[in-house]
C-alpha cells in the first residue's frame, strides 16, 4: 500500500504569511494527489485535485505543485478563514490513503 | 443543491454489526463513484472503502477488509456500509463522499457524517 507523509504537522502562522505544506508519497503516484481543508466540526473540503488543479470556487491564493513523489500546497497570503487542518490524499491505487494532516494555527 | 445525508450511526457493542446509509440528491447518483471516509475522535481522515458506478467493483482499507461491505442502490440514490465484527477502534464519524466524476478529480462532495461508537 502507498503511504503518505506530511510536514509540518503543525504550522503557526500569521495573516498575510505565505504558507507551504509538503506531502510525500512512498512510491510513484503520478499526479494522483488531492488536497483538502478541514475546519473543526466540519466536513473536509476539496481544494486541489490532480496535484495542481484548483477546485471550482476555491480562492486563487491556494496552489499545488508536484515534483516526483513530493507535493506542495501553498497559500500565498494567509487569510483568517484559512486557519484549519490540511490533508493530502493519493488516489493512484486502492487504498487511497490520506496524509496525517497539517494544522495551520495562529502564531 | 447537491447533497449527501448519512444515517444509521449509533452505539454498538464490540463484535456487533451496523449498517450505515447515505442518500444522495441534486445529482445523477449513478454517474459517480462513492466512498466512505472515517475520522476517529481527535484523529485524522481514514479512507475506508469505495465503490464503482455500477457497484460491481469495490475497494477496502486493510483495517476493515473482511468485516465491512460497501454497496449501492442506484434506483434509490443510496450508498450503504455493512459493518460486522465491530471493534473499539472503529469508533468514528463516518462520511459519505462523492467523487468528481472519477478518482482523478478528487472527493468533491461530502456529507456531514454519522457517528458510530463501539463500546461495551
Amino acid at each position: 500500500d502507498i503511504q503518505m507523509t506530511q510536514s509540518p504537522s503543525s504550522l503557526p502562522a500569521s495573516v498575510g504569511d505565505r504558507v507551504t505544506i509538503t506531502c510525500r508519497a512512498s512510491q510513484n503516484i503520478d499526479r494522483y494527489l488531492n488536497w483538502y481543508q478541514q475546519k473543526p466540526g466540519k466536513a473536509p473540503k476539496l481544494l486541489i485535485y490532480a496535484a495542481t488543479n484548483l477546485q471550482s470556487g476555491v480562492p486563487s491564493r491556494f496552489s499545488g505543485s508536484a515534483s516526483g513523489t513530493d507535493f506542495t500546497l501553498t497559500i500565498s497570503s494567509l487569510q483568517p478563514e484559512d486557519f484549519a487542518t490540511y490533508y493530502c490524499q493519493h488516489c493512484h491505487s486502492v487504498p487511497f490513503a490520506f496524509g496525517p494532516g497539517s494544522t495551520v494555527d495562529l502564531k | 443543491e447537491v447533497q449527501l445525508v448519512e444515517s444509521g450511526g449509533t452505539v454498538v457493542r464490540p463484535g456487533g454489526s451496523l449498517r450505515l446509509s447515505c442518500e444522495g440528491s441534486g445529482f445523477s447518483f449513478e454517474d459517480y463513484g462513492m466512498t466512505w471516509v472515517r475520522q476517529g475522535p481527535g484523529k485524522g481522515l481514514e479512507w475506508v472503502s469505495d465503490i464503482s458506478l455500477n457497484g460491481r467493483s469495490a475497494g477496502y482499507a486493510d483495517s476493515v477488509m473482511g468485516r465491512f461491505t460497501i454497496s449501492r442502490d442506484n434506483s434509490k440514490n443510496s450508498l450503504f456500509l455493512e459493518m460486522n465484527n465491530l471493534r473499539v477502534e472503529d469508533t468514528a464519524l463516518y462520511f459519505c463522499v462523492r467523487d468528481g466524476g472519477s478518482s482523478w478529480y478528487g472527493m468533491e462532495v461530502w456529507g456531514q457524517g454519522t457517528t458510530v461508537t463501539v463500546s461495551s
